[in-house]
Parts: C-alpha cells; structure tokens; sequence
C-alpha cells in the first residue's frame, strides 16, 4: 500500500545548529503534505504545510522544501533551540477511496543539547 | 479557548471490558478523526467523520466503534474484540477533510488494558 517514509528516526544536535528531517513518498499524485511536532504527552501540532504547487515554504525558523520528481520532502530548522526538542511527523495525503487518506511517517525524536 | 478535549487522559481497564473514550470540539469543524499511536509507529487512523450521522473505518477499525450524533462530539469505544488495546489514542478535527485543510489534535488518551 501507499506508505511514507521518514528518516533519521532520531537526531541530536547542538543549541545553534541545524536540523534536516527527510521524507519519502509513494503517490505521485499525493499533493499536501503537512510536518506535525509532538511534544511529550500532548498530541501532535501542525507547524507548516506545504502543497505541490510550490518548491519551498518558510516560517521564521522552519522550511519545507518539496521535489516532487523524486518524491520526497524535507523539513529544515534553524537556529536550533532546546524547546525545538519534540517528536517531528512528517505526513501526505494519498488519494484512495471516497476521502483520500493522510499517511503519516513514524517520526523523528530531536533532542536538541544546550 | 476553541479545541479539542479529550478525557481522561489515563484510563484503564481490565481485559474484556469495552471502553469508551471521549472527545469533544468546539472549532465549529465539520470532520473529526481518530488515531492510535504506538511508539516507532507514527498515528494510524482508526475512524473518520466528515459530517454528523456519517462514519468511515480508517485502516486498523476493526475492534473499535464509533458514533456522530453532534457535529461537537465523536466518541470512540474500544471493544474486547480489539487483540492489543493498550496505546495513546488521539482524537482530531479540520475543518474540511484530509486533503484540504490542517488537522488540529487533542491532547490525548492513555489506554492501559491488563
């Protein structure tokens, strides 16, 4: 079936630093794919999406850049700080169905050292 | 505040026992969801509403059930017929559905079944 991919399943980095998290894709035709942060006991929080017709999309910090020949996608943080430490899920929407579905990687536990 | 409320946030039960978990929205959304987490699992959907009196299995339904009988609520009840029960159980709402609109999630259920 239609799956997404995520990866590194875990990633460490320096106050300061950056922070690339990599997804893959199946469905061509899939076109919005939205990045979720979980922080510890509460539910995921969207913190950008973005939809096919567009390469990059920036928030302060966060980006999202999108290649939609090689089916994959990645979210970027900058200037990392220790609140950024969360669990990030990156997710896509594939068509199927009467409603279509959102897939969602298994997800990135950052951890993010002072 | 407008959200979603999830209640209670720990519950547990014996094994054999059907469990209802509640969630409630006051976003004025039109579709509601459910999904189980499990660690290195990422969110696997259970259930999903698009309007009230209307429901769709997602990919793991089976042992759960679910009503809509008010756009604010979507209670999901876990059946002794569901092999694994234990896991965090998140609820979810947008205002229209998967492709087109952000998820906002609640906070959460922690199921324990001994």
């Amino acid at each position: 079936g239609e799956n997404v991919e995520q990866h590194p399943s875990t990633l460490s980095v320096q106050e300061g630093d950056s922070a690339v998290i990599k997804c893959t894709y199946s469905d061509s035709a899939s076109n919005y794919f939205p990045w979720y942060k979980q922080e510890l006991g509460k539910g995921p929080q969207l913190i950008i999406d973005i939809r096919s017709n567009v390469g990059e999309k920036k928030d302060q910090r966060i980006a999202v850049t999108l290649n939609k020949t090689a089916k994959h996608f990645s979210l970027h943080i900058t200037e990392t700080q220790p609140e950024d430490s969360a669990v990030y899920f990156c997710a896509a929407f594939i068509y199927g169905g009467s409603q279509g579905n959102l897939i969602f990687g298994k997800g990135t536990k950052l951890s993010v050292k002072p | 505040d407008g959200g979603i409320t999830q209640s209670p946030k720990y519950l547990f039960r014996k094994e054999g026992q059907n469990v209802t978990l509640s969630c409630e929205q006051n976003l004025n959304h039109d579709a509601m969801y459910w999904y189980r987490q499990d660690p290195g699992q990422g969110l696997r959907l259970i259930y999903y509403s698009q309007i009230v009196n209307d429901f769709q299995k997602g990919d793991i339904a089976e042992g759960y059930s679910v009503s809509r009988e008010k756009k604010e609520s979507f209670p999901l009840t876990v059946t002794s017929a569901q092999k694994n029960p234990t896991a965090f159980y998140l609820c979810a709402s947008s205002i229209g559905g998967f492709g087109d609109s952000p998820l906002h999630f609640g906070n959460g259920t922690r199921l324990t079944v001994t």
